[in-house]
């Protein structure tokens, strides 16, 4: 058990320029979260797989955002376009279901976006 | 909808003293509820949950919350703290959905 991963830790780009972050979750985790945090906030939800399925999606995740996991494994999270305001911290976790652990979510140290 | 509230954002404390950071939710369903704290320049990590059962829920460094349904509250205590718990500590609510709803968090700032 290595922990949540998340690639690149730091993002530097330009207004308008698109980005895609990694996360990779504990290996036996089916299920898989994304958030973004600003400075001075709790995470605010962003989108939830199950294995391969997205089965939620915030109505902060704008069509300039798009998830995937593909197999159920990995995933990424790409903002097209980025935006002064998609400045954040974006956070990812995994939790596993059916076990005395439902519902505990793991977090990765997160990927520090700054757009300029 | 969901929605959680940190009453207090920074507390400061001396060591030993007994603390509580208070947190509120609102929900028209079941909930489960959770307390997160983030370490200086470490990640989010679960402190402790509710989801059944008994309504006062331990951690393994002394803190406890208690869940007070008719209040509509989670708040978190420790009777004697620690220069190590200075951190960040965040409340959150789910309700099965897995949309969880974070607080905006309390700073807990331990003086010697």
């Amino acid at each position: 058990d290595t922990g949540v991963s998340q690639n690149p830790r730091h993002k530097i780009t330009k207004r308008g320029q698109n980005v895609t972050f990694r996360c990779d979750p504990i290996s036996e985790h089916n299920r898989l979260y994304w958030y973004r945090q600003t400075l001075g906030q709790g995470p605010e939800f962003l989108t939830y797989f199950q294995n391969e399925a997205q089965l939620e999606k915030s109505r902060l995740l704008s069509d300039r955002f798009s998830a995937e996991r593909p197999k159920g494994s990995f995933s990424t999270l790409e903002i097209q376009r980025t935006e002064q305001g998609d400045s954040a911290m974006y956070l990812c976790a995994s939790s596993i279901s059916g076990t005395s652990a439902d519902y505990e979510q793991y977090f990765g140290p997160g990927t520090r976006l700054t757009v300029t | 909808a969901q929605s959680v509230t940190q009453l207090d954002s920074q507390v400061p404390v001396f060591e030993e003293a007994p603390v509580e950071l208070r947190c509120n939710y609102s929900s028209s369903v079941s909930v489960y509820l959770f307390w997160y704290v983030q370490y200086p320049n470490q990640g989010l990590q679960l402190l402790l949950k509710y989801l059944s059962g008994s309504t006062l829920v331990e951690s393994i460094n002394g803190f406890e919350a208690e869940f007070n349904k008719s209040q509509t509250s989670f708040h978190l205590r420790k009777p004697s703290v620690h220069i190590s718990d200075t951190a960040e500590y965040f409340c959150a609510v789910d309700t099965g959905g897995f949309k969880t709803i974070f607080g905006a968090g309390t700073r807990l700032f331990v003086k010697a």
